[in-house]
């Protein structure tokens, strides 16, 4: 079946560094892909998302593009804030079913 | 953006017992609505899948009889954990939308069963 893989945290950076979060996915078909974020004490907020190839989704700063090549769907921001601490997900969907990976946690220190 | 609501947001029971956890959606109609498990450091696990009026479709492993779910209406869906064991202890978020379109989840319940 389809299955969502993310790199495993925490990340921990400080503040106005590179962020990368690595995501792969396997899936029958053309999915779509989106990245939710968890702040604390709070449920997943769609963060960004592509339906299709080569597409990129953006928000925030955060941006991640749809690499059917490498089946991939990575998420970066260019200069990380304290806020941004959180739970990221990477998801697809095929049909209808969302397909989570395990989650990143990332802290991001002043 | 739309806005899912859950509750309780936390419940503590003892083994036995039934446990309810309602999902609303407060400003939007969700034809469509999820219900998760997710365990510490892991993922969400989709546990069913619930259309208005009709009957929940369960993924393979969980136990409808259980995990009893009613979507009776558009803007609310519940999920009754009957007789809950330590082992349903766990954090249970739901989400809900339309078919093919975003989905938008609630804050989660947390369920500790003594």
């Amino acid at each position: 079946g389809d299955s969502v893989t993310q790199m495993e945290g925490p990340v921990t950076l400080s503040e106005e560094a590179f962020l990368t979060i690595n995501c792969t996915y396997t899936a029958t078909g053309y999915p779509s892909l989106f990245w939710y974020v968890q702040y604390p004490g709070e449920g997943l907020q769609l963060l960004l998302k592509a339906t299709k190839a080569d597409d990129k989704g953006s928000n925030k700063g955060f941006e991640a593009t749809y690499r059917k090549e490498t089946t991939s769907f990575h998420l970066e921001k260019g200069s990380v804030q304290v806020s941004d601490s959180a739970v990221y997900f990477c998801a697809s969907r095929g049909f209808q079913k969302l397909v989570f990976g395990t989650g990143t946690r990332l802290l991001v220190s002043p | 953006g739309a806005v899912v609501s859950q509750h309780p947001s936390r419940v503590i029971c003892k083994s036995g017992t039934s446990v309810k956890i309602e999902c609303r959606s407060l400003d939007f109609q969700a034809t469509t609505m999820f219900w998760y498990r997710q365990f510490p450091k892991q993922s969400l696990m989709l546990m069913a899948t619930s259309n208005e009026g009709s009957k929940a479709t369960y993924e393979q492993g969980v136990e409808k009889d259980k995990f009893l779910i009613n979507h009776a209406s558009l803007t609310l869906s519940t999920l009754t954990v009957t007789s809950a064991h330590p082992e349903d202890s766990s954090f249970y978020i739901c989400s809900g939308g339309r078919l093919q379109e975003t989905q938008y989840f609630g804050p989660g319940t947390r369920l500790l069963v003594l």
